[in-house]
């Protein structure tokens, strides 16, 4: 199956930018949408397709897509940031319907 | 508000089944594709199955394909997994999510909102 690969971990100074990506066949195809996930919750959508952000998401949250990559963004990370975040997109290899990507964890320091 | 509000967890031996029940309210649930995600402990997210609205269409990872049966009933805005032949591997919170899309310039999907999830516990 199509598989979505992410760095592991990733770390931002508050209040600096950090950029999250998600690698994958799949994403030549479809659009990635993002999740948040802190501790003991469930996921939020954060960004879906080129760059829509729910409504309740902060503006500093924006995404954006080149060939087989799908990148997330945060502008002036706050404290409230630090996550698990999660790419998904559609599966282009016919296999699923849906694949996560492998997840980040951002530490804002 | 719209809410997704997941029951049917618990412990269960190894060989056996639960199913799982996700309530819907505060938007028109017969009209919306949904789908199971399930989450190991310490572990990512892994999506499991989609429903379309009608049920017509229905998809399996293949990791619960044939043991897993997805279902819904929009008279009760409530979607539905029973879940067979349950493995250790299965333990995991379980979420239900609802599905949606669009095109713009390609197709993108999302899941939002989610529910609060259950725990399935799969141990002797």
């Amino acid at each position: 199956s199509s598989e979505l690969t992410q760095d592991p971990a990733v770390s931002v100074a508050l209040g600096q930018t950090v950029r999250i990506t998600c690698q994958g066949d799949s994403l030549r195809s479809y659009y990635a949408s993002w999740y948040q996930q802190k501790p003991g919750q469930a996921p939020v959508l954060v960004i879906y397709g080129k760059n829509n952000r729910p409504s309740g998401i902060p503006d500093r949250f924006s995404g954006s897509s080149s060939g087989n990559t799908a990148s997330l963004t945060i502008t002036g990370a706050q404290a409230e940031d630090e996550a698990d975040y999660y790419c998904n997109s559609r599966d282009s290899s016919g296999n699923h319907l849906y694949v996560f990507g492998t997840g980040t964890k951002v530490t804002v320091l | 508000e719209v809410q997704l509000v997941e029951s049917g967890g618990g412990l269960v031996q190894p060989g056996g089944s639960l199913r799982l029940s996700c309530a819907a309210s505060g938007f028109t649930f017969s009209s919306y594709s949904m789908n199971w995600v399930r989450q190991a402990p310490g572990k990512g997210l892994e999506w499991v199955s989609y429903i379309s609205s009608s049920s017509s269409t229905i998809y399996y990872a293949d990791s619960v394909k044939g043991r897993f049966t997805i279902s819904r009933d929009n008279a009760k805005n409530s979607l539905y997994l029973q879940m067979n032949s349950l493995r250790a591997e299965d333990t995991a919170v379980y979420y239900c999510a609802r599905d949606n899309w669009k095109v713009e310039q390609q197709l993108v999907n999302w899941f939002d909102p989610w529910g609060q999830g259950t725990l399935v516990t799969v141990s002797s």
